[in-house]
């Protein structure tokens, strides 16, 4: 069947460390891939997203780029800030003869200034 | 343009009973879709509708069901509740149900004692 699997949280960074949040996927068909984020108190939105193999998704500093030959949308930006800490979600959605999203676990992530 | 909104925020139920959850979509959005989300299995699909079609429904047993009504306002129903229901019960629209973004509502909260 279909899942995302990410890697187990919480991780803690300092400010201005680099961030890499693992996500591989396992999907019948040729899903999107995406990445959502909670941040405390607020409701799920999308962070970014990728369409087809080799693409990379950006948004506020974060990019992950959709590797087909291993299965994987793993999460990075360069330099994290207290801001940031939130949960991140990777997803597939994948059309099998209607969509779904599909939700790795989550990753909360601490950045301490 | 309001959001996603879900209701009730808050809900108590006991062991046996059933319950019903509403959720508006964004204006415009004609697919909804339906997710649990607990603290040890993360973020599980329930169902996807579509124009008051169920497109995809995850592995939940049949006490879960919802609908789709033509205003694409959605409510999903959980009969004989059992304990191991107390979740966060979140709503999701897009525009057109295709692999575009999904927008979160901030869920319901239900506990069942």
């Amino acid at each position: 069947g279909d899942s995302v699997t990410q890697m187990e949280g919480p991780v803690t960074l300092s400010e201005e460390a680099f961030l890499t949040i693992n996500c591989t996927y396992t999907a019948t068909g040729y899903p999107s891939l995406f990445w959502y984020v909670q941040y405390p108190g607020e409701g799920l939105q999308l962070l970014l997203k990728a369409t087809k193999a080799d693409d990379k998704g950006s948004n506020k500093g974060f990019e992950a780029t959709y590797r087909k030959e291993t299965t994987s949308f793993h999460l990075e930006k360069g330099s994290v800030q207290v801001s940031d800490s939130a949960v991140y979600f990777c997803a597939l959605r994948v059309n099998t003869g209607g969509f779904k999203t599909i939700f790795g676990a989550g990753t909360r992530l601490f950045v301490k200034a | 343009k309001a959001g996603v909104t879900q209701t009730p925020r808050y809900l108590i139920k006991t062991r046996g009973q059933q319950v019903t959850l509403s959720c508006s979509p964004i204006s415009g959005h004609r697919s909804v879709s339906w997710y649990q989300q607990t603290p040890g299995q993360g973020l599980q699909f329930l169902f996807e509708y579509f124009s008051e079609t169920q497109r995809n429904k995850g592995n939940f047993p049949g006490r879960f069901s919802g609908r789709q009504f033509s205003n694409s306002r959605s409510e999903m129903n959980v009969s004989t509740l059992e304990l191991g229901d107390s979740a966060l019960y979140l709503c999701a629209s897009n525009l057109q149900g295709g692999d575009e973004k999904l927008f979160f509502g901030s869920g319901t909260q239900l506990s069942v004692l």
